[in-house]
């Protein structure tokens, strides 16, 4: 079972470089999210779906863009990077949203910004 | 935004050895989950706990859920070296704009040492 696929797994732009962090999931799931991991605070919500052509902001989504074209993909768009945004992404997805249900994370982006 | 706030943030202990985690707030929750990360991978889920002064256990792992859906805590018997890894607390909002999100905790680095 692939799960929640994120690619790639290492990045390293430049200051001012965009980029595209993709993730796939093949639950069927109709909700999506992204967080950013920095040590000693947790997992921070960017952006989310909950379902194709649905996408609304989370706690820190200045600088990143998201879109929902198909319930399987929802790729994180840095616009214009900058040596803040340098952090661990991780793509999540879960059966619904406002419940209970369990998010199924990927492996994780590795981000570094120069 | 809510906050939650997870501690001890590092826990070094010998085998054998119990330990509690915390997690505190000020807001109340639908739920708490409990999630066990592994270095170079993403979050797994442990447990979900929704009722207020909820119990639940997992082998040697003992989850609660406060009584007002405030704070929740993990506590672990006789650890393992196998326990080692990150665990992190999620709240899941239950009003508000916080409604249906979750908000992590910063997270418990724990080494049990043989």
């Amino acid at each position: 079972n692939a799960g929640v696929t994120q690619t790639p797994k290492f990045q390293v732009l430049k200051t001012g470089q965009s980029m595209t962090l993709q993730c796939a999931q093949d639950m069927n799931h109709e909700y999506m999210s992204w967080y950013r991991q920095d040590p000693g605070m947790g997992l921070r919500l960017i952006h989310y779906s909950v379902g194709a052509g649905i996408t609304d902001q989370g706690e820190v989504p200045n600088g990143y863009n998201v879109s929902r074209s198909t319930t399987e993909d929802f790729p994180l768009r840095l616009l214009s990077a900058a040596p803040s945004q340098t952090s661990v992404y991780f793509c999540a997805s879960s059966r619904g949203w406002r419940s209970n249900q369990p998010q199924h994370f990927g492996d994780g982006t590795r981000l570094s910004i120069l | 935004t809510q906050l939650l706030e997870q501690s001890p943030q590092f826990l070094s202990i010998q085998e054998g050895e119990n330990l509690t985690v915390y997690c505190n707030s000020s807001s109340v929750f639908s739920s708490l989950q409990w999630y066990r990360q592994e270095p170079g991978e993403g979050p797994v889920l442990l447990v979900t706990v929704v009722t207020g002064g909820e119990v639940k256990k997992l082998k040697r792992l003992t989850f609660q859920f406060g009584d007002a859906r405030k704070d929740s805590s993990l506590h672990i018997t006789a650890a393992q070296p196998g326990d080692t890894g990150l665990y992190l607390c999620a709240g899941l909002g239950a009003g508000g704009t916080s409604y249906g999100k979750l908000t992590f905790g910063q997270g418990t680095i724990l080494t049990v040492h043989p």
